[in-house]
């Protein structure tokens, strides 16, 4: 079956530009997740939906970004003013329900801010 | 927070079993002990999870000490397609109940021909 896709797989974006990177959930998943890896690093969580309700975002680095899952499936991480720190590869995760550490990510899009 | 120490990086041939080792000291009675991999160019993969008990599946074993301070992820027999950093994660202490991973630096494992 379909697993996590996320587009697009690759992004450049000049300094100040604004990006917006999306996340097509595995159908029926209740829980989403955003996380974002740095070269050599393990990924670092960002925000959470269940639904279409942002419960955490705690993990959102600056008020430029901005993450959104209106209908409860697909959802988009925003990046505004992108500065060269925002470099990095950007993972979605979904699972079938709520509290489940079992998660299921996509290939990430890998952002390039020059 | 249970905090989870690994090795930086292993090395492994083909067609021989792999133990990766973890220690979560501070572990609490009731965190479950979370494996995902990632391979090159990939997300994360779910591996496998536990409590007490050693617990198997297709893709891995994964071996809990009596005293719960330390696990191993056992591979039965590598193939080169088990090349990837490993992941061994607790839940954050008192932390939220929806599931939120936290990845450290994990253990890059190389799978020699």
């Amino acid at each position: 079956g379909a697993g996590v896709s996320q587009s697009p797989r690759y992004k450049v974006a000049k300094r100040g530009q604004d990006v917006a990177l999306r996340c097509d959930p595995i159908s029926g998943h209740v829980s989403l997740f955003w996380y974002q890896q740095a070269l050599g690093q393990g990924p670092e969580f960002l925000t959470y939906f269940q639904n279409e309700a942002q419960l955490d975002k705690s993990g959102l680095p600056s008020d430029r970004f901005f993450a959104e899952r209106p209908e409860g499936s697909v959802s988009t991480l925003k990046i505004q003013r992108t500065q060269q720190e925002d470099s990095a590869v950007y993972l979605c995760a979904s699972s079938p329900q709520r509290g489940s550490y079992e998660q299921y990510f996509g290939p990430g899009t890998r952002l390039t801010v020059t | 927070d249970a905090k989870t120490t690994q090795p930086n990086s292993m090395e492994s041939n083909e067609e021989e079993p792999v133990h990766l080792p973890c220690n979560h000291s501070t572990i609490s009675g009731t965190d479950y002990i979370h494996w995902y991999r990632q391979l090159p160019s990939q997300g994360p993969e779910y591996v496998i999870h536990g409590l007490t008990s050693n617990v198997n599946n297709r893709m891995a074993s994964l071996a809990i000490a009596e005293d719960r301070k330390s696990s191993t992820l056992i591979l039965h027999r590598a193939t080169l397609r088990d090349a990837a950093v490993y992941y061994c994660i607790l839940p954050l202490a008192g932390g939220t109940s929806y599931g939120k991973l936290t990845f450290g630096q994990g253990t890059i494992l190389t799978v020699h021909p």
